[in-house]
């Protein structure tokens, strides 16, 4: 079973900021987010990931609660072709498989 | 260009016909992996791979077999596909030291 839980769905506007959230209230100390990404049955794609600080790249923003029991995804100025179901997955390493849950399904609308 | 293939992309076939799908990497990856997606259900892994010659069962490992003769090839071979098989397969790859999995662009099977 996946160890994180997200809403179903999201709507974004077209320019404004998508913050995507996801609990992982049994995350150990351990276990990293990580946040993938899937456009309409392509191959799911890497975004971002973290351990316990705020990580930020070229795509997102990844913040974490100091509990480290949830975390949210940013996406700054989100896009039509950022529309996407979004998963948010717990992972002791690289060596660790992803579970991947059902994710959000992020609309962004014009 | 660094990706992951998988061929086919489409696939129709019958129950009980063998069939192989084929998973190529040209980034070195040690790691490779496979995984279905079906609705309501996510993406759940079947097997997967450490390195050449070695592979472990994943969560659905049921009815498929792979292998992992050379480090860039990762095929995923039903022996006897059933209808339940029907489905989106993913292949992915990453090195060991790198948390970025690296997906192909997926194969839909269908058996009858």
């Amino acid at each position: 079973d996946a160890k994180t839980t997200q809403p179903p769905s999201m709507d974004c506007a077209e320019g404004r900021a998508a913050n995507l959230p996801c609990n992982h209230s049994t995350i150990s100390g351990n276990e990293y987010v990580y946040w993938y990404r899937q456009i309409h049955s392509q191959g799911p794609q890497y975004i971002i990931h973290g351990l316990k600080n705020n990580e930020t790249n070229e795509m997102a923003s990844l913040i974490i609660t100091e509990d480290r029991k949830s975390s949210t995804l940013i996406l700054p100025h989100a896009t039509l072709r950022d529309t996407a179901v979004y998963y948010c997955i717990v992972r002791v390493d690289e060596a660790d498989k992803l579970i991947f849950g059902t994710g959000t399904r992020l609309q962004v609308f014009p | 260009e660094a990706q992951v293939t998988q061929n086919p992309r489409y696939l129709i076939t019958v129950t009980g016909k063998k069939l192989t799908v084929t998973c190529s990497q040209n980034m070195n990856h040690e790691y490779m992996s496979w995984y279905r997606q079906d609705p309501g259900l996510g993406l759940r892994q079947i097997y997967y791979s450490m390195n050449v010659e070695v592979t472990d069962k994943g969560d659905v490992p049921e009815g498929y077999k792979v292998s992992r003769k050379e480090k860039r090839n990762f095929p995923l071979i039903l022996e006897s596909p059933s209808p339940n098989q029907t489905s989106l397969y993913f292949c992915a790859s990453n090195p060991i030291w790198s948390a970025e999995q690296f997906f192909g662009p997926g194969t839909r099977l269908t058996v009858l």
